[in-house]
């Protein structure tokens, strides 16, 4: 199985930052890495799909990169309402999650 | 507009099997699978599987293999996700979510999830 490592784990960054997320696959998956953002108590909503492309309707300081084996979210200008969870996805073989990234608000 | 409402909290013993519903509007049913993924508290989500609501194939990871069934009512739209031999592990939040078919899988639209609790 392929398996996926975010880091880091939590993070607390001041309105305005910008913030980095990592996910690493244990082998090449291509593209195919998505992200979400989960708030408590809510359902995971879909951020970037295919490592890159924005989901309609995510805010454009969302942003993804990478291929292969290494990937990145980028928050470009950190707001209060991004306090949340955040997790990677792979699609190539299965759709398993990677463990989180908790984004904190100074 | 796309939506998937599920039933709602169910409280189970060890041992017993629960069965979770989604319901779901505003798109064609079949042309997209049905994905259930569940989320124990402080835990990230865990993918159980999928099913293609056209065929009925369906495809379960192997950790849920043999324990869970995800059936569909094309009629009234609604997958269903059948987990059975519960213990108090499987107490989480289950989910169920839509993709398209064909390589880049994404889970853009959610149910509002199922709380299911086990406990004697």
């Amino acid at each position: 199985d392929i398996q996926m490592t975010q880091s880091p784990s939590s993070l607390s960054a001041s309105v305005g930052d910008r913030v980095t997320i990592t996910c690493r696959a244990s082998q090449s998956i291509n593209s195919y890495l998505n992200w979400y953002q989960q708030k408590p108590g809510k359902a995971p909503k879909l951020l970037i799909y295919a490592a890159s492309s924005l989901q309609s309707g995510v805010p454009s300081r969302f942003s993804g990169s990478g291929s292969g084996t290494a990937f990145t979210l980028i928050i470009s200008g950190l707001q209060p309402e991004d306090s949340a969870s955040y997790y990677c996805q792979q699609s190539h073989t299965s759709r398993a999650f990677g463990q989180g990234t908790k984004v904190e608000i100074k | 507009q796309v939506l998937l409402v599920q039933s709602g909290a169910e409280v189970k013993k060890p041992g017993a099997s629960v069965k979770v519903s989604c319901k779901a509007s505003g798109y064609t049913f079949t042309s997209y699978d049905i994905n259930w993924v569940r989320q124990a508290t402080g835990q990230g989500p865990e993918w159980m599987g999928w099913m293609n609501p056209n065929s009925g194939d369906t495809g379960y990871t192997q950790e849920f293999q043999g324990r869970v069934t995800m059936t569909r009512d094309t009629s009234i739209t609604t997958a269903y996700m059948e987990l059975s031999s519960l213990t108090s592990e499987d107490t989480a939040v289950y989910y169920c979510t839509r993709s398209e078919r064909g390589g880049g899988v994404h889970f853009d639209y959610w149910g509002q999830g199922t709380l299911v609790s086990v406990s004697s």
